[in-house]
């Protein structure tokens, strides 16, 4: 079964810093899309960036990049000049080969001090 | 604005009562995925629809059924709850393979007494 690997259950940063969150996963398909989704104690799933498998180009959004090895089959998610509202918990997310699922690891939580 | 909802938001219920939680969304997305959410476990995927009667049980399907009658609806049915079903449980909804963003309900707090 494919697997998404989150090994940091917790992680903390202080505000302005810049944090990596780990992701590694397990698939054996060439075409595939990788997900990062943010959970604040709100409880609301969002989606913070995503990328897709066939490009070599990292994915940015504005505060948030990937570090995308396809070889290594790892995609770490850097939070530059962190803020309060970053806190939150961090879910990975793979697709599954020929399939509408997504496969979740099991997340980070993220704690921004001040 | 398409939107994904889910109700009640919070249910206290009693162990061995039938128990529905609703789903409802109007992306009009054939694909629809329930999940509950643990301490330590992460999203586990329960039950999940690729379209009107269409049905499949996920990782943790056990004690739990949906029934998919129309596009914008999936319930999910506890036939008889248990105190290990106590747990925040979401819906999710997804336009189809490739890069499409799920979408994800605002959750419902489940607590069997």
């Amino acid at each position: 079964a494919q697997t998404v690997t989150q090994s940091q259950p917790e992680m903390s940063v202080q505000e302005a810093e810049t944090v990596t969150l780990s992701c590694t996963y397990d698939t054996s398909e060439s075409d595939y899309y990788l997900f990062w989704y943010k959970q604040p104690p709100s409880r609301q799933m969002i989606l913070v960036i995503r990328q897709e498998a066939y490009k070599q180009q990292n994915a940015t959004e504005n505060r948030f990049s990937v570090n995308f090895q396809k070889a290594a089959k790892s995609f770490s998610l850097k939070i530059s000049d962190s803020q309060l509202g970053d806190a939150a918990m961090y879910f990975c997310a793979s697709t599954q080969g020929g399939s509408e699922k997504l496969v979740f690891g099991k997340g980070t939580k993220l704690t921004v001090n001040p | 604005d398409a939107e994904i909802t889910q109700s009640p938001r919070h249910k206290i219920t009693e162990t061995g009562r039938q128990v529905t939680l609703a789903c409802h969304q109007t992306w009009n997305h054939n694909n629809m995925f329930w999940y509950r959410q643990d301490l330590g476990h992460g999203l586990r995927l329960i039950h999940y629809s690729y379209g009107v009667q269409d049905t499949n049980k996920g990782e943790v399907s056990d004690g739990y059924s949906v029934s998919r009658s129309n596009t914008e609806d999936l319930p999910l049915t506890l036939e008889s709850a248990a105190s290990s079903q106590t747990s925040v449980y979401f819906c999710a909804s997804r336009e189809g393979q490739g890069p499409y963003e799920q979408y994800f309900g605002p959750g419902t707090r489940l607590t069997v007494t």
